[in-house]
């Protein structure tokens, strides 16, 4: 099945920083999605990307759709403590029956104020 | 508010013991799954529903069942439940399947099969 590469693994940074994170697929999909899930909740949406090149910004984050469609970014400027989370991406193919995410295995942030 | 329920939230058990966690959305969403993530691994998916009365198995349906009674209702059961399905699960709904529908995902259940 496809699959999603996520680095890094974890990130340790300093208030203020700013964060990158990317993921990369063995083959392409038609959606790139980013959540952040927080200690004990469900995951949520950051951002969704639905064009390849696009570049779409919420607040401090901004996320691009690779040209290829086998890649994404997310970016954090400024970090603060309540950054603090496991990002994930997924990738979405729509057509077909099923609206399945596959997802990466996250990048764990932690904030130091 | 809208939002996606799970109960329980934590919930140890033993092997073989059949349990049920049920998923309850009040968004009138017709799309309806679960998923389990474990450490290293992300998120699987384990069954979605389109719809009333139609599930389908997704990437790691062994030894899990659902059902679809009700639009808002997508309990997830464990009828003999082993030691490698202790997780932490969650269910998500969606309005539907198409490209702009987002989808949204329950507080989670932390399972422990002992």
């Amino acid at each position: 099945g496809q699959q999603l590469n996520q680095s890094p693994q974890s990130m340790f940074i300093q208030e203020g920083e700013d964060v990158s994170m990317n993921c990369t697929s063995s083959s392409i999909f038609n959606t790139w999605l980013w959540y952040k899930q927080d200690p004990g909740e469900g995951p949520v949406l950051l951002i969704a990307l639905y064009k390849a090149g696009e570049l779409t910004s919420n607040g401090r984050l901004t996320a691009q759709f690779g040209i290829t469609r086998k890649d994404s970014f997310l970016n954090i400027s400024a970090s603060i403590p309540s950054d603090v989370g496991i990002y994930f991406c997924a990738g979405h193919n729509s057509g077909g029956s099923n609206y399945k995410l596959t997802f990466g295995k996250g990048t764990l942030l932690t904030v130091n104020p | 508010e809208a939002q996606v329920t799970q109960n329980p939230r934590y919930l140890i058990t033993v092997t073989g013991k059949k349990l049920t966690v049920t998923c309850s959305q009040n968004m009138n969403h017709e799309y309806m799954s679960w998923y389990r993530q474990d450490p290293g691994l992300g998120l699987r998916q384990i069954y979605y529903s389109m719809n009333v009365e139609v599930t389908d198995k997704g990437d790691v349906p062994e030894g899990y069942k659902v059902s679809r009674k009700e639009k808002r209702n997508f309990p997830l059961i464990l009828e003999s439940p082993s030691p490698n399905q202790t997780s932490l699960y969650f269910c998500a709904s969606s309005l539907g399947v198409s490209l702009y529908n987002e989808q949204f995902f329950g507080p989670g259940t932390r399972l422990t099969v002992l």
